[in-house]
């Protein structure tokens, strides 16, 4: 089945402790993304990636990182987590192929840390 | 730089109606392509559609239908015969052809019963 997955889908944390959110796609896309969504600001883009070793930043990247060693992950890295990324996360990924760009989505990750 | 605003920030309706959720885009991009997603209350976010910039026919898919107008920058959801399963956040989405995507801020809808 192809799908994006992410893992945790929970995440209890504390201010200052580093973290990393996994993802993970079987479809060989070339394009994954991050995304973080807030109540009333829909869902912003951290950051993306158009194949492997090519990254950058989207509209939020401050506070975040991201690797893509290898086609298929796309991890996302919190090396300081504040409450203000408190959010609901997600990962995506696409073929960049124009006529069959579109997101499949992971199931999300909600992230609170206090 | 891409901009796509969904003004409704949320609809009630009695099942059965329907209803029209609007998108208005921005781009500066002459080829360009929308999307409209779904996220029930489950939290998963469900691809529905993808229009590219040359297409402005009409989709119609079962009870769902999309219209865009170039001419408007709208790319808008309609809902016939609305249901209680068609309860969920609508995001409506643009990609200009390179890197980013651009999503609305969401439309909530409520079918209530």
């Amino acid at each position: 089945e192809a799908q994006v997955t992410q893992n945790p889908r929970y995440l209890i944390t504390v201010t200052g402790k580093k973290l990393t959110v996994t993802c993970s796609q079987n479809m060989n896309h070339e394009y994954m993304s991050w995304y973080r969504q807030d109540p009333g600001l829909g869902l912003r883009q951290i950051y993306y990636s158009m194949n492997v070793e090519v990254t950058d930043k989207g509209d939020v990247p401050e506070g975040y990182k991201v690797s893509r060693k290898e086609k298929r992950n796309f991890p996302l890295i919190l090396e300081s987590p504040s409450p203000n990324q408190t959010s609901l996360y997600f990962c995506a990924s696409s073929s960049t192929d124009r006529e069959d760009f579109g997101y499949t989505f992971g199931s999300g990750t909600r992230l609170t840390v206090v | 730089a891409q901009k796509v605003t969904q003004a409704q920030t949320e609809i009630s309706v009695v099942e059965k109606e329907d209803v029209t959720l609007d998108c208005v885009y921005e781009t500066r991009d002459t080829t360009y392509y929308l999307f409209w997603y779904k996220q029930p209350p489950s939290g998963e976010l469900v691809f529905l559609i993808r229009r590219n910039s040359f297409d402005e026919q009409n989709e119609i898919s079962g009870r769902y239908s999309w219209n865009f107008q170039k001419s408007t920058s709208s790319f808008n959801f309609t809902i016939t015969a609305s249901q209680v399963v068609d309860s969920a956040v609508y995001f409506c989405a643009s990609w200009g052809g390179y890197q980013k995507v651009t999503f609305g801020t969401g439309t909530k809808l409520q079918v209530i019963p």
